[in-house]
């Protein structure tokens, strides 16, 4: 059974700063992982899909890199800005296994 | 715009009746999923569709069934509700395996 965790489970930063959400998995054997961003009292927004071939992908001031070796994703967020506030959750494999989430605060 | 639709966004229910949950999408997708979330448990996989009258058990199938005759719905079955099983149900389709998945609003359900 694939295990999913993510750490830190809640992060607060000030405004400007770069930060780096991680995702560990315990079965490398994927095809896939996702990341998501789920604000307060509403569903999942897909915002980087990274196929097993690939090492990262970029969007905007999102970077996020996979390990499969090691069982590791990821998020760099550049420059976070108080829109950022949410929780961001990984998914892995073909069947979206989730972990717990981060909960992002950005105060301004 | 494509999208995933859920049947409703908050669900009042008696312990004991029998719930349908239903999650349409429009996008000709061959996978769809439904989850649960719980404060702290983040997403839990419940049931996965590959393709019509295909069904897989997630991690926590126990006291749900699903149904997928036709490929655009799929519906979650909560065969005798009970209290444990209030809940936010998310559902998300993919066109493939290894695709980006969509989610749908969630269907808040409470059990009482």
């Amino acid at each position: 059974k694939q295990e999913v965790t993510q750490i830190p489970a809640a992060l607060s930063v000030p405004e400007g700063e770069n930060l780096v959400l991680n995702c560990s998995f315990t079965d490398s054997a994927i095809y896939n992982l996702q990341w998501f961003r789920q604000d307060p009292g509403k569903g999942l927004t897909s915002l980087l899909l990274i196929q097993s071939s690939q090492r990262e992908q970029t969007s905007g001031r999102l970077n996020a890199s996979l390990d499969k070796s090691s069982g590791r994703s990821t998020l760099y967020i550049a420059a976070s800005q108080p829109g950022d506030s949410a929780t961001y959750l990984c998914a892995v494999g073909n069947d979206m296994r989730f972990g717990a989430g981060t909960r992002l605060t950005v105060k301004p | 715009d494509v999208k995933v639709t859920q049947s409703s966004r908050y669900l009042v229910k008696r312990t004991g009746e029998k719930v349908f949950l239903e999650c349409v999408q429009d996008m000709d997708h061959e996978n769809m999923f439904w989850y649960r979330q719980d404060p702290g448990l983040g997403l839990r996989l419940i049931y996965f569709s590959y393709d019509v009258k295909m069904k897989e058990k997630g991690d926590i199938p126990e006291g749900y069934s699903v149904s997928r005759e036709k490929k655009e719905r799929f519906s979650l079955i909560l065969e005798s509700a009970s209290t444990n099983q209030t809940s936010m149900y998310l559902c998300a389709s993919s066109y493939a395996q290894g695709a980006q998945g969509l989610f749908g609003p969630g269907t808040r359900l409470t059990v009482t």
